[in-house]
């Protein structure tokens, strides 16, 4: 069954750091990939997408790679704040559906 | 904030009776999902819809039925609730793969309790 794998349930980092977080997916090929952020007792609120023939993706301080061939995204946070703190979801997409990983949170510590 | 409404917010129920929950957009955006949320398990998709009358399963739609007569409602209904459908249900609503904005908006999320 399609699978998409966020690698670390949480991540914790200096603030000022860059965050880096992973998604994987097995038995897909999506033709998009999203991030979304999503804080406590909210729903999720989208962030960046990446189409498959995409590399890289940019949006301010956030940067999203797409590499199809190691079936992975990779999502970037410079410059990291304590505002930044929430948890992170990879979701992939094609023909209409749209599943999502299990999340990363981040902790931005001052 | 894209219009987008879940009610009930929150729900407490007995196990064995019927639920319906309700996801009403004013975008006219044509995909619409259900998923749950449960810790441990991240967000799941239940049912989604492409079209009025168009629906499909996800990867967790057993005990759960759908329905979209009109593009801005979709229902989902427990037909007879259970303990394991406690859980905070979210819709969302996308404009679909072949647009070049496809990001789905998010409700409120609605909690229900079955005991």
């Amino acid at each position: 069954s399609q699978k998409i794998e966020q690698n670390s349930e949480a991540l914790n980092i200096q603030e000022g750091k860059t965050a880096t977080l992973t998604c994987n997916y097995t038995n897909y090929s999506p033709a998009y990939l999203q991030w979304y952020r999503q804080d406590p007792g909210r729903g999720p609120v989208f962030l960046l997408l990446i189409r498959e023939n995409e590399k890289e993706k940019r949006k301010e301080r956030l940067k999203v790679t797409f590499d199809t061939t190691l079936k992975q995204s990779l999502f970037h946070i410079t410059a990291s704040q304590p505002a930044d703190s929430a948890t992170y979801l990879c979701a992939c997409g094609s023909q209409g559906n749209l599943i999502f990983g299990k999340g990363t949170k981040l902790s931005v510590k001052p | 904030d894209a219009g987008i409404t879940q009610s009930p917010r929150h729900k407490v129920t007995e196990t064995g009776t019927p639920v319906t929950l309700r996801c009403h957009q004013t975008e006219n955006h044509r995909y619409m999902y259900w998923y749950r949320q449960d810790p441990g398990h991240g967000l799941r998709l239940i049912h989604y819809s492409y079209g009025v009358k168009d629906t499909d399963k996800g990867e967790v739609s057993d005990g759960y039925s759908v329905s979209r007569s009109k593009t801005e409602d979709f229902l989902l209904t427990l037909e007879s609730a259970t303990s394991s459908q406690t859980s905070v249900y979210f819709c969302a609503i996308a404009t679909g793969p072949g647009s070049r904005n496809t990001e789905a908006f998010f409700g409120q999320g609605t909690r229900l309790t079955v005991v």
